[in-house]
């Protein structure tokens, strides 16, 4: 069973549409990141979130932390071929920003976004 | 500019052969991470490390070891490689400070297949 469970797991749109990705957990975080990974490199961070209700915009990409901060949502504006890629979120359990969970992250499964000319 | 490594990029290794993976780093983080990446699975971890000489497992470390003997290097060395290690595996670092422990900066990866 995924901790952290992120859906679509593949998404194929046209240019210019407007999509969302989900990543829901039954488990608190105290904080969660969204990583961008393109084919043959490793995941590049896009943001972190930490406080519950949480919006930051990063140009055409708006990220949602939930009130109980049990979720998250990735919106992208106007999608263009440039941000297919695999999206991953990932967050650290619990409240407790220090012992057994520090530092450590738990990832969702990934969602496969293409999007076409 | 600080980075993080890793070499080989590629392997091809036989089932039952000792196989090691080197991971470099020059943010000067304290923190090291091991994952490994299938698909429907995301990113799994494997061994992760505080500083040097100290180790930890994580959630699939069973077949693998981790020793840290500096700050910029965390090297992963999968005992008997067998068919089931095939796989993408990353590694990844972060700073101590406790506001930016979470955000890891990682590697190229160095995809393993175990014939």
């Amino acid at each position: 069973t995924q901790l952290l469970e992120q859906s679509p797991q593949f998404l194929s749109i046209q240019e210019g549409e407007n999509l969302t990705v989900y990543c829901n957990s039954s488990s608190v975080f105290s904080s969660l990141q969204w990583y961008r990974q393109e084919p043959g490199e490793g995941p590049v961070l896009l943001v972190t979130v930490v406080t519950g209700g949480e919006v930051k915009k990063l140009k055409r990409l708006t990220f949602q932390f939930g009130d109980a901060r049990k979720d998250s949502s990735l919106h992208i504006t106007a999608a263009q071929p440039g941000d297919t890629g695999l999206y991953l979120c990932a967050g650290t359990l619990g409240g407790n920003a220090g012992g057994t969970s520090y530092g450590k992250l738990t990832f969702g499964q990934g969602t496969i976004l293409t999007v076409h000319p | 500019d600080a980075e993080i490594t890793q070499s080989p990029r590629h392997k091809i290794t036989e089932t039952g052969r000792q196989v090691t993976l080197a991971c470099h780093q020059t943010w000067n983080h304290n923190n090291m991470f091991w994952y490994r990446q299938d698909l429907g699975h995301g990113l799994r971890l494997i061994h992760y490390s505080y500083g040097v000489q100290d180790t930890n497992k994580g959630e699939v470390s069973d077949g693998y070891s981790v020793s840290r003997s500096n700050t910029e290097d965390l090297p992963l060395t999968l005992e008997s490689a067998a068919s089931s290690q095939t796989s993408v595996y990353f590694c990844a670092s972060s700073d101590w400070d406790r506001g930016t422990a979470y955000e890891q900066y990682f590697g190229p990866g160095t995809r393993l297949t175990v014939t």
